[in-house]
């Protein structure tokens, strides 16, 4: 079956400019994170869904990001006014439910985002 | 608050030979331990958990993991080494008491390299 998809798969975009990253979940998968993987800081945990709303937001580096999710579904995590520091790879994991010791998240390839 | 430190940033083995990963934990509760692998341009796949179940976990490929409560470490071992294991691998913990909540958080990673 369809995995979690990610959208774009790259996005170069000039410092400054806002972006949006797009994150299909599994279907029937009430739970959904962001993570963001960059070099100098790992993988670090970034928000999470359960259904739509975000009891969790406290991984959002500023307040140049946010996220929402409709329907249960799709999630758009948007970044305002980029800064260079903003480059990273931003993964997307959907699990049946939010008991991470009982549901496996399934990670999507992620966008890499690039800041010029 | 939990944390985990993987040992070495990169390992080096031969094919055929075996795989130890190492990996400390710090937790303030009863710890959800996961390894998952992350292959060039792939997403990341979970391997094996930990939930307080038999503390020897096997996963899937051949990979195992111990916990040791009194030495606070979830190594990941393999008992013979194929090209297709060279990626890197995260050890994780659930950020909250029995993964109630469900956000990871994730090891700096260890890059598996294996020489024909």
């Amino acid at each position: 079956g369809a995995g979690v998809s990610q959208s774009p798969s790259n996005k170069v975009t000039e410092k400054g400019k806002d972006v949006e990253l797009r994150c299909d979940p599994i279907s029937g998968h009430t739970a959904l994170y962001w993570y963001r993987q960059s070099l100098g800081q790992g993988l670090e945990f970034l928000i999470y869904f359960q259904g739509n709303s975000a009891p969790d937001k406290s991984g959002l580096p500023s307040d140049r990001f946010s996220a929402e999710r409709t329907g249960g579904s799709v999630s758009t995590l948007t970044i305002q006014r980029t800064q260079q520091e903003d480059s990273a790879v931003y993964l997307c994991a959907s699990s049946l439910a939010s008991r991470a010791n009982s549901y496996e998240q399934y990670f999507g390839p992620g966008t890499r985002l690039t800041v010029t | 608050a939990q944390s985990v430190t993987q040992l070495d940033s990169h390992v080096s083995v031969s094919e055929g030979t075996p795989v130890l990963l190492r990996c400390n934990y710090s937790s303030s509760y009863s710890p959800s331990l996961f390894w998952y692998v992350q292959h060039p341009n792939k997403g990341l796949q979970l391997l094996l958990k930990y939930t307080s179940a038999a503390t020897l976990v096997k996963g899937i490929n051949g990979f195992e993991a111990e916990f040791k409560k009194s030495e606070t470490s979830f190594h990941l071992t393999k008992p013979s080494a194929h090209m297709s294991d060279a990626a890197e691998y995260f050890c994780v913990v659930s950020d909250q008491d029995g993964g109630s909540q469900g956000n990871l958080i994730f090891g700096k990673g260890t890059k598996l390299s294996v020489k024909p």
